[in-house]
């Protein structure tokens, strides 16, 4: 069964250093998101990106994030500044339509650490 | 923005008992309400989904009822077994839109 799938599962960084988070999605989804869950916390929507583009951002998603789909197959996230609070599990998912037409799948995560 | 409110935070129940966990939403436009299930260390999982045009919907022992005008809806899991211990996440978004809310999770725990 196709999977989404996140590298690293696990990335420790030094506060202030940039991280890049990186995801597969399933081959023949064209729309991707990334969220985020602070530990017990509720999953928490970033963006999402559509036709090379974001189509939507939370009011998380400020001028430290940015996503990219490089190569056509890796869709990432960059933190350019690391702060204490960004440390959670982030999320890929991805899907073949809209959301709410087609399911979306989730990644396993990357667990952030900063310290 | 949408927001998900998501009762109760935390549920145990006998094995073989119902489970029931309740959410409410505050965008009427949000049309299409997942449920997701998430195991300890792992990604979550869609279990069932709804959209606005139905009002119940069943898939073994696991259904899901929706209320519009209430704006709430809820899920239900009958016979509930250990495996089923987990933390349960409503969402809902408009279709359409490219944001799905969650709420903030219920943790259940089926005690055998």
């Amino acid at each position: 069964e196709p999977e989404v799938t996140q590298t690293p599962s696990h990335q420790v960084t030094q506060m202030g250093q940039e991280v890049i988070l990186r995801c597969v999605p399933i081959s023949n989804h064209l729309y991707f998101y990334w969220y985020r869950q602070i530990l017990g916390q509720k999953v928490e929507f970033l963006v999402s990106f559509y036709n090379n583009e974001i189509s939507e951002k939370s009011e998380i998603f400020d001028d430290q994030f940015s996503v990219e789909r490089p190569d056509g197959s890796n869709f990432t996230l960059k933190i350019r500044s690391t702060k204490l609070e960004d440390s959670a599990m982030y999320f890929c998912a991805s899907s073949e339509a809209l959301w709410a037409n087609t399911e979306a799948f989730f990644g396993q995560g990357t667990r952030l650490t900063v310290v | 923005g949408e927001n998900v409110e998501q009762h109760p935070s935390t549920l145990s129940v006998q094995e073989g008992d119902s489970a029931v966990i309740k959410c409410t939403y505050s965008d009427s436009a949000s049309n299409y309400f997942p449920w997701y299930k998430q195991e300890l260390g792992k990604r979550p999982q869609l279990i069932i989904d709804i959209r606005s045009n139905v009002g119940e919907k069943k898939d073994q022992r696991i259904a899901v009822t929706l209320n519009k005008t209430a704006k709430h809806f809820s899920l239900h899991i009958t016979e509930t077994q250990p495996e089923d211990s987990a933390v349960y996440f409503c969402a809902g978004r408009e279709i359409g839109g490219f944001k799905t809310i969650f709420g903030a999770g219920t943790r259940l725990f089926v005690k055998a």
